[in-house]
């Protein structure tokens, strides 16, 4: 089926660790996103993507590092992971003039 | 800048009541305006968008929008709720231009009582 996919769905981290969340897309679309989820505060963006080999910053980018490898992928990386950075995060994509489509998350809980 | 603005946190109806979520926009330019749901443990879900076309947008599910310029609003309704529509409902707004950014509300939360 068509759509954003990401991995992994759940992860749990000991401060300072790092990883990388995976994100794929398969409808051929220019611009991607990484938003966190946070109870009471919405969506906030990250970074964003608009098209392929060009990455941006969005409201809250500290700690964390993207990659737009291709057209299909982008990543986001933390490189020292904090308990402030346990959140939901979604990657999106999207086509100019239109709404995005969501990845189902990726759990991440820092202890 | 722009920003969303959704009034009201937590809204519960009952079975079979009117609907109605609130979201207010600020925006510099004509803006793009957009309903997610979300159910629970899962992603977010299109529910309709406004795009500068009809200021009355149908989306899926029964729901509806009206774009009011006047009012900066963009509230979210349905004639008569179903349990199923118990999710959290996101209202975001974009300037549709090339790097397409979404700005989000912080969301409201839909309870329906039986």
């Amino acid at each position: 089926n068509a759509g954003v996919t990401q991995t992994p769905k759940f992860q749990v981290l000991k401060t300072g660790q790092s990883m990388t969340l995976q994100c794929a897309q398969d409808m051929n679309h220019n611009s991607m996103y990484w938003y966190r989820q946070d109870p009471g505060m919405g969506l906030r963006l990250i970074y964003y993507s608009a098209s392929e080999g060009t990455t941006d910053k969005g409201e809250v980018p500290n700690g964390y590092n993207v990659s737009r490898l291709n057209k299909r992928e982008f990543s986001l990386r933390l490189e020292s992971a904090a308990p402030s950075q346990t959140s939901v995060y979604f990657c999106a994509s999207s086509d100019t003039g239109y709404g995005y489509t969501f990845g189902s998350g990726t759990r991440l809980t820092v202890v | 800048a722009q920003s969303v603005t959704q009034l009201g946190s937590h809204v519960s109806v009952s079975e079979g009541a009117l609907v109605l979520l609130r979201c207010n926009y600020s925006s510099s330019v004509p803006p793009y305006l957009f309903w997610y749901v979300q159910y629970p443990n899962q992603g977010l879900q299109l529910l309709l968008k406004y795009t500068s076309a009809a200021t009355l947008v149908k989306g899926i599910n029964g729901f509806e929008a009206e774009f009011k310029k006047s009012e900066t609003s963009f509230h979210l309704t349905k004639p008569s709720a179903h349990m199923s529509d118990a999710a959290e409902y996101f209202c975001a707004v974009s300037d549709g231009g090339a790097t397409n950014k979404l700005i989000f509300g912080t969301g409201t939360l839909l309870a329906v009582q039986p």
